[in-house]
């Protein structure tokens, strides 16, 4: 996996946009960028990955630029229930054995 | 949805006893993998298993740990002789594919070694 750096923590409002920047300036060629969201007391979770541009889906999107040295995770109208861990991942896992190697993380944490 | 899921949810025992952690994959997924979380530390990789044999370990999965999938359903962890430094969440995941990073986590089993 790729080394990433993501902020360690951030604090929003419900009802804002959130957005976490994750860099990864050593990304190769065949490496997909992937979130991961862990609550309190429970196991991670995954939430969104993409290659390049934009990825979107239920729970957020992915924007990704054109050199992909850096990816953003865009959390749209948060609430309170979206307090927690964001995990950003970099890797291509092209070998069988495809342990994530988790990080600190960023500690979003949504005030009311 | 399918989902990953685990027993017990919270599993006391004492130093020098053996624990098993159960879980039962998501029912297509080839592969399979046990993670631990300290209490406010970060999510460590323990080991992955895939067509019944361990695929990869970590220094942490010591000779104390064992994994085994005793049926179709079922993926467990055995630790022999727990230490209190054992103490922490146990997750299990699954996958469908390798090599994607798309693992779905069980809820994770809290054991409490005293």
């Amino acid at each position: 996996l790729a080394k990433t750096t993501q902020p360690i923590s951030m604090d929003s409002y419900e009802g804002q946009e959130v957005n976490i920047t994750c860099s990864h300036n050593n990304i190769a060629t065949n490496d997909y960028i992937t979130w991961y969201q862990q609550f309190p007391s429970q196991g991670p979770r995954f939430i969104i990955q993409g290659y390049k541009t934009k990825v979107t889906n239920e729970v957020a999107s992915l924007f990704i630029p054109a050199d992909r040295k850096s990816s953003t995770l865009s959390l749209p109208r948060v609430s309170l229930s979206d307090t927690a861990v964001y995990y950003c991942l970099v890797g291509d896992g092209k070998n069988r054995d495809d342990k994530i190697i988790f990080g600190k993380g960023t500690r979003l944490h949504i005030l009311p | 949805e399918p989902e990953v899921t685990q027993t017990p949810s919270h599993q006391v025992t004492q130093m020098g006893q053996e624990v098993i952690l159960r879980c039962v994959p998501i029912s297509n997924h080839l592969y399979f993998y046990w993670y631990r979380q300290i209490l406010g530390q970060k999510v460590e990789f323990l080991v992955s298993f895939y067509n019944n044999e361990i695929s990869e370990k970590s220094e942490i999965f010591d000779d104390q740990f064992s994994v085994e999938r005793p049926d179709g359903s079922n993926f467990t962890l055995k630790i022999r002789s727990t230490k209190l430094e054992d103490s922490a969440m146990y997750f299990c995941a699954s996958s469908l594919l390798a090599g994607n990073y798309e693992q779905y986590f069980g809820p994770g089993t809290r054991l409490t070694v005293t």
